[in-house]
């Protein structure tokens, strides 16, 4: 089977950086990916790690070590709009199947 | 870039109805498509993967009897709901890859409640 550990809650104020941890233990995997969800709204692709080390995007980045299982999600910069749940995924499967974790809670305070 | 059209975004039925949820993409062909599940302050759990002119893959768990999963064409799948009830209810997504595996283009979602 598939399981991902991440933080439940994480609070920080404007400009902050953040890091959000993800463990996981999964058998065929291929890569392991970050996602936004606001509430109310559809998952929102942010990073994607195939490869050990860190992938930039702007003020989001994401770090990968396959051999500790392991990865995060850095969000710099923080601002209020930033405030969502961010989940971390593994790639599975023939089909790239996504098994998610059970989100974090992001709460950027002024 | 990719983008998957679900519909509807909210959804009211009756207990023991059914209800068809599309999922299209619009501007790419997705072989493949995924459907998920996510209930209120929980992480999003795949249903099925669904795949073009093939009978679709169920999670472990999940009863193929109640969720039929429809992918007749290559920019449409439908999910429908048989006999829907209270426990039901939930926020349904589709996904679609955009290729290898990298990066997943979601639908917005449709919101479903059985009353």
């Amino acid at each position: 089977g598939q399981s991902l550990e991440q933080p439940s809650e994480v609070t920080a104020v404007e400009g902050a950086i953040v890091q959000i941890n993800c463990t996981y233990q999964t058998s065929g995997f291929y890569g392991l990916s970050w996602y936004q969800q606001h509430d109310g709204g559809a998952p929102t692709f942010l990073s994607y790690n195939a490869l050990d080390g860190l992938e930039e995007t702007g003020r989001f980045s994401s770090f990968l070590s396959r051999s500790d299982s392991y990865g995060y999600l850095l969000l710099q910069e923080l601002q209020m709009k930033d405030s969502a749940s961010y989940f971390c995924a593994v790639s599975r499967g023939s089909a790239r199947q996504l098994t998610f974790g059970s989100g974090t809670q992001l709460t950027v305070l002024p | 870039g990719a983008v998957v059209s679900q519909h509807p975004s909210r959804v009211i039925c009756k207990s023991g109805t059914s209800v068809k949820i599309e999922c299209r993409s619009l501007d790419f062909q997705a072989t493949t498509m995924f459907w998920y599940r996510q209930f209120p302050k929980q992480s999003l759990m795949l249903m099925a993967t669904s795949n073009e002119g093939s009978k679709a893959t169920y999670e472990q768990g999940v009863e193929k009897d109640k969720f039929l999963i429809n992918h007749a064409s290559l920019t449409l799948s439908t999910l429908t709901v048989t006999s829907a009830h209270p426990e039901d209810s939930s926020f349904y997504i589709c996904s679609a890859s955009v290729g290898g595996g990298y990066g997943y283009t979601f639908g917005s979602g449709t919101r479903l409640t059985v009353v």
